[in-house]
């Protein structure tokens, strides 16, 4: 099982749309969750961090289960700005550190009008 | 809008050509990352200096020199690359990830696009 698992996409979605990610991590001993974006030939941003049970921010909303190892990330009324692919991101504690961050593959967002 | 400057934004070098890249960063962060980033795929790190110390090599090449010569600045020093070396080179900062305390969020630089002709 690779480590930090996305669906690839791409996602097309309409202008206003809702749409939700999922990634899957295999470290159960893993703590810290976030989620970036990244622009075509950009750097990553990050977009939210997910800490505990969740969190949202505007139209962004990030859910952790720390049981089934799985975070997600909704996006409300999508905007024609919101087209990135974002990138699942999990730390693995490694050596009695928290280790370093791990990148999903990332999934990939167009939104169209 | 980042506080992670890199440059030189692109860079074109032969094999036999040695160069740097340069990374600053303003946030008082003593976390510095080098990451590699190849088209459609994640980033990769390559190396972690905590307060200037090289804490993580993920068994790169030696022909990548990384030096931390203060706690604003990393750089990357390149030699006799090869064309797969080819990508974008990422540097990230963020606040010490100590052993016990929560990894903190890393924030990125623009990159430096390299091509190794």
């Amino acid at each position: 099982r690779k480590e930090v698992e996305q669906d690839p996409g791409p996602f097309n979605v309409p202008e206003g749309a809702t749409v939700a990610f999922n990634c899957t991590y295999s470290n159960s001993a893993s703590q810290s969750f976030f989620w970036y974006r990244q622009d075509c030939r950009k750097e990553p941003k990050l977009l939210m961090s997910v800490y505990s049970s969740g969190n949202e921010d505007g139209r962004f909303t990030a859910q952790l289960n720390r049981a089934s190892q799985y975070i997600s990330l909704l996006i409300r009324d999508s905007k024609l700005s919101d087209s990135a692919t974002y990138l699942c991101v999990v730390n693995t504690p490694y050596g009695g550190s928290q280790g370093n961050l791990i990148f999903g593959k990332g999934t990939k967002l167009s939104v169209k009008p | 809008d980042t506080e992670v400057t890199q440059t030189p934004k692109h860079l074109v070098m032969g094999m036999t050509n040695k160069k740097s890249l340069k990374c600053e960063q303003h946030m008082g962060h003593r976390a510095m990352y080098w990451y590699k980033q190849k088209a459609k795929k994640p980033p990769e790190l390559m190396f972690v200096y905590s307060y200037e110390k090289l804490s993580i090599n993920e068994s790169v090449p030696s022909r990548f020199s990384p030096e931390c010569p203060n706690s604003s600045l990393l750089n990357l020093h390149l030699h006799a690359l090869q064309p797969e070396d080819s990508a974008l080179y990422l540097c990230a900062s963020s606040q010490d990830s100590l052993a016990g305390v929560l990894p903190y969020e890393q924030y990125f630089g623009p990159g430096t696009r390299l091509t190794v002709t």
